[in-house]
């Protein structure tokens, strides 16, 4: 079964520092990963998705993300973080041949400190 | 070009009436789903479509039905709405499910 673990429900930052946000997944075939970022009170939209081309993904608003078969890991990263950056980030897993969906872990919410 | 558009934006529900919840795209998409997100516990979808006049359940279906009559609309209905049911929803579309998901703007439904 698929299934999307984030770590840590709540990260924060300084603003200017490294972000990181951790995703593992467990998949049995090659998965499609994505990441989505949710600002208050709207929907989500992506941020970047990898679909097993280059391993390392770059997205809107200088966001990357790397996956990393041998520790089924697609961490989000950004050098520098922008108060802009403040927001809740999900990250999803499919994959071809199951269940014809998305599966999302549950979020990690970034705050960045002035 | 409007994407995802949900109707209602919010709603207030008394326990045991009910309600639809309108999904609409203009992407020509052939899946949809519908999600609700509650706090610690990400999104769980509820039910899906991947075409016209088909539906599938969920992780979270119970409570809740579905219709897909026109391949741009995809509603949601609480027949007897109780307070666990109090949510924000999300609707979502896109070409298949190896592909971005498009999310509507949400619906914020308190039931009392």
């Amino acid at each position: 079964a698929q299934s999307v673990t984030q770590l840590g429900s709540h990260v924060s930052v300084s603003e200017g520092a490294l972000v990181l946000l951790r995703c593992n997944y467990s998949s049995s075939v090659p998965p499609y990963l994505f990441w989505y970022v949710q600002y208050p009170n709207q929907g989500l939209q992506l941020l970047l998705k990898y679909t097993s081309a280059a391993t390392l993904v770059k997205g809107i608003n200088g966001f990357e993300a790397e996956f990393k078969k041998s520790e089924t890991s697609f961490h989000l990263t950004k050098p520098s973080a922008h108060m802009s950056d403040a927001a809740e980030y999900f990250c999803a897993v499919s994959e071809s041949g199951t269940g014809n969906q998305f599966y999302f872990g549950t979020g990690t919410s970034l705050t960045v400190i002035p | 070009n409007a994407g995802v558009t949900q109707t209602p934006k919010f709603r207030v529900l008394k326990t045991g009436q009910s309600m639809t919840l309108l999904c609409a795209q203009d992407m020509n998409h052939e899946y949809m789903y519908w999600y609700r997100q509650d706090p610690g516990m990400g999104l769980r979808l509820i039910h899906y479509s991947v075409g016209e006049g088909t539906t599938a359940k969920g992780e979270v279906p119970d409570g809740y039905n579905v219709s897909r009559l026109k391949k741009q609309n995809f509603l949601l209905g609480l027949e007897s709405a109780a307070p666990s049911q109090t949510s924000v929803y999300f609707c979502a579309s896109s070409y298949n499910f190896l592909t971005e998901a498009f999310f509507g703007q949400g619906t914020r439904l308190t039931v009392v």
